[in-house]
């Protein structure tokens, strides 16, 4: 079964740019009507939708994070990607790639990152 | 503070039924039928339960249902058993500028 894993570094320092890999195996990135998400938690709190790409390239973003968020798509590598940047402590948080069927909604979920903004 | 408002907390016996609400406002909730469910427990990934107002993804329980009054989303579990203590969190389209926008979750705790 399709399954997604996120990788990259758990410590950025603030100013940064903090950058996220997710890996898709169990099947192709390019298979099916899907859009691919970033999703962030900070601890103790709820969830925060930040973007989204499709295997076209096209992307969505928050407006409230739109000015400072790249997702991109490598399909030879079956991933998707975040880039942020100008990075504070309020972005400390677990980050999560999810899959969206073409409507708005998050059927399969990575088991979640945890990065840390901190000098 | 989070787009869409949800109680911080409900509780119920196990065999009770609760209901967790999700109050939007027109430009999500209301205007469209695309309110999400989520399940999270602790130190895990969340777990769609419901999509589009009302269906459950295959696996999930009968137990699970959802609906929609106006403004207003529902959760509805029946039959609480102590695995479905946990956080729950709602989730709506919000139109071609928001695009998506996620409640602040509400813990259920099964007595």
């Amino acid at each position: 079964q399709v399954q997604l894993q996120e990788s990259g570094p758990g410590l950025v320092k603030p100013s940064q740019t903090l950058s996220l890999t997710c890996t898709v195996s169990g099947g192709s990135i390019s298979s099916g009507s899907y859009y691919w998400s970033w999703i962030r938690q900070p601890a103790g709190k709820g969830l925060e939708w930040i973007g989204r790409i499709y295997t076209s390239g096209s992307t969505n973003y928050n407006p409230s994070l739109k000015s400072r968020v790249t997702i991109s798509v490598d399909t030879s590598k079956n991933q998707f990607s975040l880039k942020l940047s100008s990075v504070t402590a309020a972005d400390t948080a677990v980050y999560y790639c999810a899959r969206a069927p073409n409507h708005w909604y998050f059927d399969l979920w990575g088991r979640g990152t945890l990065v840390t903004v901190s000098s | 503070q989070s787009a869409l408002t949800q109680p911080a907390s409900v509780s119920g016996s196990p065999g009770q039924s609760i209901t967790i609400s999700c109050t939007g406002t027109s430009s999500d909730v209301g205007s469209y039928n695309l309110v999400s469910w989520y399940q999270q427990h602790p130190g895990k990934a969340p777990k769609l339960m419901i999509y589009e107002g009302s269906k459950r993804p295959s696996g999930v329980s009968n137990r699970f249902s959802g609906s929609k009054s106006g403004n207003t989303a529902s959760l509805t579990i029946s039959g609480l058993q102590a695995e479905d203590e946990a956080d729950y969190y709602c989730c709506s389209y919000a139109g071609s500028s928001t695009y998506v926008v996620f409640g602040g979750g509400t813990k259920l705790t099964v007595l």
